[in-house]
């Protein structure tokens, strides 16, 4: 069984830059996670997607927007990017209560 | 807001010696998840307990959950290099299926 992928691996961009990611989950899964982990930091809860729907999202500026496709997989955009913004991104899908997480797109904003 | 505190953010260990991550919730946990990530990796699913004062283990990794469902610790007994990594702790709040985390904690093992 495929896991969860993400593409880019990584991605490079300069302040003012608007990123796309994308995220394929788990064949049958349809809930998607994205989280934002700083270097150092902790897992940060971005947004959540089932069934096409935003269910929840985290405490992020509205420049960070995404959505989910009818075959589930999803798109993070992020706006107007901020140096800060530069951070390892990553998608989960999830199978009753376990996540299981993609190796993430590592996003670099110069 | 719900928040999960996770303590110590660091440790470093002799390889041998036992190792444990404290996690504390504001509020009633209906479970809580454990994840280890590899340094260069991504989080990965170790375990779930969801009963009140539950114990499960994981060969030399012990998982509690407390009474009050609150508070929940993973110990690692006679450390290896292998365990190096980051482990969180994930609780989620009645029927909500959005995970809080804990910032971590990195465990560093010197062979």
């Amino acid at each position: 069984e495929a896991g969860v992928t993400q593409s880019p691996t990584h991605l490079i961009k300069t302040r003012g830059q608007q990123a796309t990611l994308r995220c394929s989950p788990i064949s049958g899964h349809t809930s998607v996670y994205w989280y934002q982990q700083a270097l150092g930091l902790g897992l940060q809860f971005l947004l959540w997607y089932d069934e096409g729907e935003e269910r929840n999202r985290g405490n992020f500026p509205p420049r960070f927007s995404g959505r989910q496709f009818p075959n589930y997989s999803s798109e993070l955009n992020v706006n107007a990017l901020e140096l800060e913004d530069s951070a390892l991104y990553l998608c989960a899908s999830r199978s009753y209560n376990e996540q299981f997480f993609g190796p993430g797109t590592r996003l670099t904003v110069l | 807001g719900q928040q999960v505190m996770q303590i110590p953010q660091y440790q470093h260990v002799q390889e041998g010696e036992d190792f444990t991550t404290y996690c504390n919730s504001s509020t009633t946990l209906s479970n809580i998840q454990w994840y280890k990530q590899r340094p260069g990796g991504h989080p990965v699913f170790l375990i779930q307990l969801v009963k009140s004062g539950e114990v499960k283990k994981q060969k030399r990794l012990t998982f509690q959950f407390g009474e009050a469902k609150k508070n929940s610790s993973l110990h690692i007994t006679a450390t290896q290099t292998t365990d190096v990594g980051t482990y969180f702790c994930a609780g989620a709040a009645g029927n909500n299926r959005k995970l809080i985390w804990g910032l971590g904690t990195s465990l560093a093992v010197n062979p």
